[in-house]
């Protein structure tokens, strides 16, 4: 079964610091996306930032990058230059397909973010 | 484009009650789903729909029962409210075949079952 573990509950960072959630995930697919998504207080889901797992190079838009690593199945988030609107819950997702027209997303449990001023 | 929209945003039951959540995509996506979540929980897939006319269950179905009206709309039904399903729940629609594609979420849902 698909499994994603966030092992931080609550993180904190100092405004224009640099801070890294962390993810790992159980999976026996070879081939599947993993994403980061973002839940800002107003409850809004929205996406971050997307790795595929055939790609070795690690993703990046702009303030956000993750540190892939397939072997150890472990897909981090790193936020650089943290602003006072990164403060919001960060979910881990792992998207896979399970048979006919069906994909899904499996989430971890969310790590909660606060930037201090 | 609204996108993913949901009605209601705030809802108070009391045990027993019964309640539709709706759900509309504008987007022209096959695929919806419904989630719901909790604190410390991340989100659960309740119920999904690949297509007009298909339903599947989910992770936590039970209590629940879905009906996907046509391609826009997927709503969630609850027959009798229980505490448990004290919840925010969340509609999202894919808009496409492939493991590529991110889901796009609705506003949500608070649901209090007193």
């Amino acid at each position: 079964a698909q499994t994603v573990t966030q092992s931080q509950p609550e993180m904190s960072v100092q405004e224009a610091e640099t801070v890294t959630l962390s993810c790992t995930y159980d999976t026996s697919e070879s081939d599947y996306y993993l994403f980061w998504y973002k839940q800002p207080p107003s409850r809004q889901m929205i996406l971050v930032i997307r790795q595929e797992a055939y790609k070795q190079q690690n993703a990046t838009e702009n303030r956000f990058s993750v540190n892939f690593q397939k072997a150890a199945k472990s897909f981090s988030l790193k936020i650089s230059d943290s602003q006072l609107g990164d403060a919001a819950m960060y979910f881990c997702a792992y998207n896979w397909y399970s048979g006919g027209s069906n994909y899904k997303l499996t989430f971890g449990k969310g790590t909660l973010l606060t930037v201090n001023p | 484009n609204a996108g993913v929209t949901q009605n209601p945003k705030f809802q108070v039951l009391k045990t027993g009650q019964s309640m539709t959540l709706q759900c509309a995509q504008d987007m022209n996506h096959n695929s919806m789903y419904w989630y719901r979540q909790d604190p410390g929980m991340g989100l659960r897939l309740i119920y999904y729909s690949a297509s007009e006319g298909t339903t599947d269950k989910g992770e936590v179905p039970n209590g629940y029962n879905v009906s996907r009206l046509n391609k826009r709309e997927f709503s969630l039904r609850l027959e009798s409210a229980a505490p448990s399903q004290t919840s925010v729940y969340f509609c999202a629609s894919l808009p496409g075949l492939g493991i590529s594609y991110e889901q796009y979420f609705g506003p949500g849902t608070r649901l209090t079952v007193t």
